[in-house]
């Protein structure tokens, strides 16, 4: 059974850092790309930052490049994701998801986390 | 630029049947995306693939109530014999090389 578990989620003020953990199972963690979504309060999804199955391929959205940094550990089967410069609009639940296929990154997600909330406020 | 456009609302009465639309924007009707849903205060939760000549395949126990098709640039999620758990938000994502896109999400109210 896939599981995965965010976590790493909490207060932070304005201009500060914070690593989102997400712990993988149940699958072969580095045959897949692995993604970032989050949702801010009453808002949509939003997609983050991709990371290929390898570590080698790493993709963000325009809100995330510069600030945030995607990366892989397969020996701990863990998805990490670096927040930097953190804004009051990075306020969300974020989620970890599993890309459908194996192989370059560019699939549906199949599988997510339950989420981990980020409030960033003074 | 590719754009998935959701209607903001929709609502259909227990046992009756609904259809949501997920619409991409000019010139990517080619495109396959995926239905997700979301429960009330919990995690999305994927229900299927859905390619332009409306193939499709679904995720793990998603009941045969779901079914999806497609005609042109327009992506169908068809819920029949609606349950109260069917309440929720439902959202279309779509991809290129190097970008995920999600439509805006349509809310389901069943009566």
């Amino acid at each position: 059974e896939v599981q995965l578990l965010e976590s790493g989620g909490g207060l932070v003020q304005p201009g500060g850092s914070l690593r989102l953990s997400c712990a993988a199972s149940g699958f072969i963690f580095s045959s897949y790309s692995m993604s970032w979504v989050r949702q801010a309060p009453g808002k949509g999804l939003e997609w983050v930052s991709t990371i290929s199955g390898s570590g080698g391929n790493r993709y963000y959205a325009d809100s995330a490049k510069g600030r945030f940094t995607i990366s892989r550990d397969s020996s701990k089967n863990t998805l990490y994701l670096q927040m930097k410069s953190l804004r009051a609009e990075d306020t969300a639940v974020y989620y970890c998801a599993k890309d459908l296929a194996g192989g370059f990154p560019g699939d549906a997600f199949d599988f997510w986390g339950q989420g981990t909330v980020v409030t960033v406020s003074s | 630029q590719l754009v998935l456009t959701q209607s903001p609302s929709a609502s259909a009465s227990l046992g009756a049947s609904v259809k949501l639309t997920c619409t991409l924007s000019s010139g990517h009707s080619s495109y396959a995306i995926a239905w997700h849903q979301q429960q009330p205060e919990k995690g999305p939760r994927y229900l299927m693939k859905l390619n332009s000549d409306g193939s499709h395949n679904k995720g793990d126990g998603i009941p045969d109530r779901f079914s999806g098709s497609s005609s042109g640039a327009e992506r169908f999620l068809t819920i029949s014999s609606l349950q109260s758990e069917d309440e929720a938000d439902y959202y279309c994502q779509t991809w290129g090389t190097g970008f995920w896109v999600f439509g805006g999400g349509t809310k389901l109210t069943v009566l």
